[in-house]
């Protein structure tokens, strides 16, 4: 199995501020025939299901603010939010499909400080 | 409006059975990989089962094989998983989710029906 990793376990950081969370994935997820990475953000707020923000590494979800950004190859990848906003709070989880089972991170708590 | 509705949560003693559903309205399931995700109180999602389009291919969590069995109803647009042998451990929200094409990512997603396995 795929074992994926998220740093920090919980962040806070001041509106405006930019948020960065890390993924790192225990084997690659990039395959190599079409070149993609088979890892997806999501964002859960309480009480509510996941909601996707960011495919294939790098690729934001239509409606998605342009804040939110993905980006890493292979094994190491990174969510950012440019400039915290107060609807940002939430938990956040990378997730690989790369190969069943599908796993995900332990996910990462964000907070404003 | 889009959306997938899952049922047939509740409270279960360890050993029984419960079966829950995912209906879409709105979207069709027809076509595409189908997939159930839990989430146990407070902690991170955990992918269980998914099934291919035309329900001729199954795949399932260690924890849960040869206990759960996932299907589907094109005709009636609804997902299925029976859950036989339930323990404690079982005990979490149990979100169903549509994928598109044999691995991508979870999109959309139910609101989730919870599922409590106690004496």
């Amino acid at each position: 199995d795929i074992v994926m990793t998220q740093s920090p376990d919980s962040l806070a950081v001041s509106l405006g501020e930019r948020a960065t969370i890390n993924c790192k994935s225990s084997q690659s997820v990039l395959y190599s025939p079409n070149n993609k990475n088979y890892l997806a953000w999501y964002q859960q707020k309480p009480g509510q299901p996941p909601k996707l923000l960011i495919y294939w590494a790098s690729t934001r979800e239509s409606g998605v603010p342009d804040r939110f950004g993905g980006s890493g190859s292979g094994t190491d990848f990174t969510l950012t939010i440019s400039s915290l906003q107060a609807e940002d709070v939430a938990v956040y989880y990378c997730q690989q499909y790369y190969s069943t089972p599908y796993t995900f991170g332990q996910g990462t708590r964000l907070e404003i400080k | 409006e889009v959306q997938l509705v899952e049922s047939g949560g509740g409270l279960v003693q360890p050993g029984g059975s419960l079966r829950l559903s995912c209906a879409a309205s709105g979207l069709t399931i027809s076509g595409y990989w189908m997939h159930w995700v839990r989430q146990a109180p407070g902690k991170g999602l955990v992918w269980v089962s998914r099934i291919n389009s035309d329900g001729t291919t199954t795949t399932y969590a260690d924890s849960v094989k040869g206990r759960f069995t996932i299907s589907r109803d094109n005709a009636k647009n609804t997902l299925y998983l029976q859950m036989n042998s339930l323990r404690a451990e079982d005990t979490a929200v149990y979100y169903c989710a549509r994928v598109y094409g044999d691995y991508g990512w979870f999109d959309p997603w139910g609101q989730g029906t919870l599922v409590t396995v106690s004496s």
